[in-house]
Formats: C-alpha cells, sequence, structure tokens
C-alpha cells in the first residue's frame, strides 16, 4: 500500500464515452499530480494542484478535466478522447511544494478503442 | 531551471554482476535528487533520496547512489543484481528552496535494467 490509490487499474473506453479516472491519498499531503506515461516517451506532467487550486496546466487539451474537491482527493474527467491519450495515468501526492519528493499511485492503464 | 540526463536508454546485465545507472543535472541552485523504480505496469516507488549530509546514499533493495557536485552526477549502483531487478529506473532532481516550477520534481528519461540469467 503506498498511500496513494489510483481506480480504476485499467479503463478501456471508446472515443465517445465520457469517464473519471480516480485518484485518493491517505498521507495528509497538500499537493497532487496527474502524470501521462505513453510508451516510449518521458513522463508529461498533466496538472499539478496545490491546496486544492490549480497552480499548473501543461498545455494539456480540454478533453482532460482534472477535479481536486479536497486535499485528499484528485479526479481526471476524460471525453472525446483520441487513440493517441491511451497511456499509464499516474497519480503523485507530495507534502508542500513537492522538493522532498512524490508518492505515487499504481496509475491506471487507460485503452482508448 | 533544472534538467535531468539518464545518459543510458538501456542496460542490459547478467544476474549477480554489479550495475550502474547514471545520472547527470544541470541546475542553477542547490538540488535534491531521487531514484525511482518502475515495475511492469505499476507507478514509481522511490528507492532512494539525497536531501543533505552523506553524498552516499543506501536505498531499499540493496541499491546506493552518490552525489558528486563537481560532477552534477548523482549515479546509481548495486554491486550483484538479481532477475527481479528488471524495471525501469528515473533519476529526478527538484530545487532545495521549493520556489521554482512550483517544486516540482524534473525526472529524465529513464533507463531500462534488464537482467539477464
Amino acid at each position: 500500500e503506498t498511500g496513494v490509490t489510483q481506480t480504476p487499474r485499467h479503463l478501456v473506453m471508446g472515443m465517445t464515452n465520457k469517464k473519471s479516472l480516480k485518484c485518493e491519498q491517505h498521507l495528509g499531503h497538500n499537493a497532487m499530480y496527474w502524470y501521462k506515461q505513453s510508451a516510449k516517451k518521458p513522463l508529461e506532467l498533466m496538472f499539478v494542484y496545490s491546496l486544492e487550486e490549480r497552480v499548473e496546466n501543461n498545455s494539456v487539451p480540454s478533453r482532460f478535466s482534472p477535479e481536486c474537491p479536497n486535499s485528499s482527493h484528485l479526479f481526471l474527467h476524460l471525453h472525446t478522447l483520441q487513440p493517441e491519450d491511451s497511456a499509464l495515468y499516474l497519480c503523485a501526492s507530495s507534502q508542500g511544494t513537492g522538493n522532498y519528493g512524490y508518492t505515487f499511485g499504481s496509475g491506471t492503464r487507460l485503452t482508448v478503442v | 531551471a533544472q534538467s535531468v540526463t539518464q545518459l543510458d536508454s538501456q542496460v542490459p546485465v547478467f544476474e549477480e554482476a554489479p550495475v550502474e545507472l547514471r545520472c547527470n543535472y544541470s541546475s542553477s541552485v542547490s538540488v535534491y535528487l531521487f531514484w525511482y523504480v518502475q515495475y511492469p505496469n505499476q507507478g514509481l516507488q522511490l528507492l532512494l533520496k539525497y536531501l543533505s549530509g552523506s553524498t552516499l546514499v543506501k536505498g531499499i533493495n540493496g541499491f546506493e547512489a552518490e552525489f558528486n557536485k563537481s560532477q552534477t552526477s548523482f549515479h546509481l549502483r548495486k554491486p550483484s543484481v538479481h532477475i527481479s531487478d528488471t524495471a525501469e529506473y528515473f533519476c529526478a532532481v527538484s530545487d532545495v528552496t521549493g520556489s521554482s516550477n512550483t517544486g516540482k520534481l524534473i525526472f529524465g528519461q529513464g533507463t531500462t535494467l534488464q537482467v539477464k540469467p
């Protein structure tokens, strides 16, 4: 148990579907992150939330919509995705600015068909 | 701004042999350094980190890394690897003050360690 739980572990969705990824942390951290990890590509930081406020959005397409209702939960809402959005989506959390390191969840393997 | 370069994309090694995974960084400020490991279809797990003090850092699973400020390196080593060490390894750096880049970690491209029997 890493302290950061992501659900579901695997998701297959059609391009017209709407789905959500969920991340929950039980570490008392106050910052949360979404990363995208595609095959043969480096980790891509998508969104950063600090104290439930979005502080960074790295030019992510609007078909990805994050939500952070409280410091323990983070969602990534998905709609009208493309096949190239298939990837491992990783959630992480940290205390403060995160310069002491992050704790990662196990990820959600997303396949868009 | 910081950057991280992992010099080898793949490192094949035989079981029980020693291994070194190389990591170099660039930064205009003092940094913290990290190594993470990722097993297939899993998230990243912290192996070890350097925040301050001794430049030789010991981590989990018998790994260690040495911070070399003059060479801006943080190479990861293990004296004898096992099949179970086969995974992707990521080096990462952050700003000590936490004031730049939202304090976020900057990751290298990753090195795939392939341990052969």
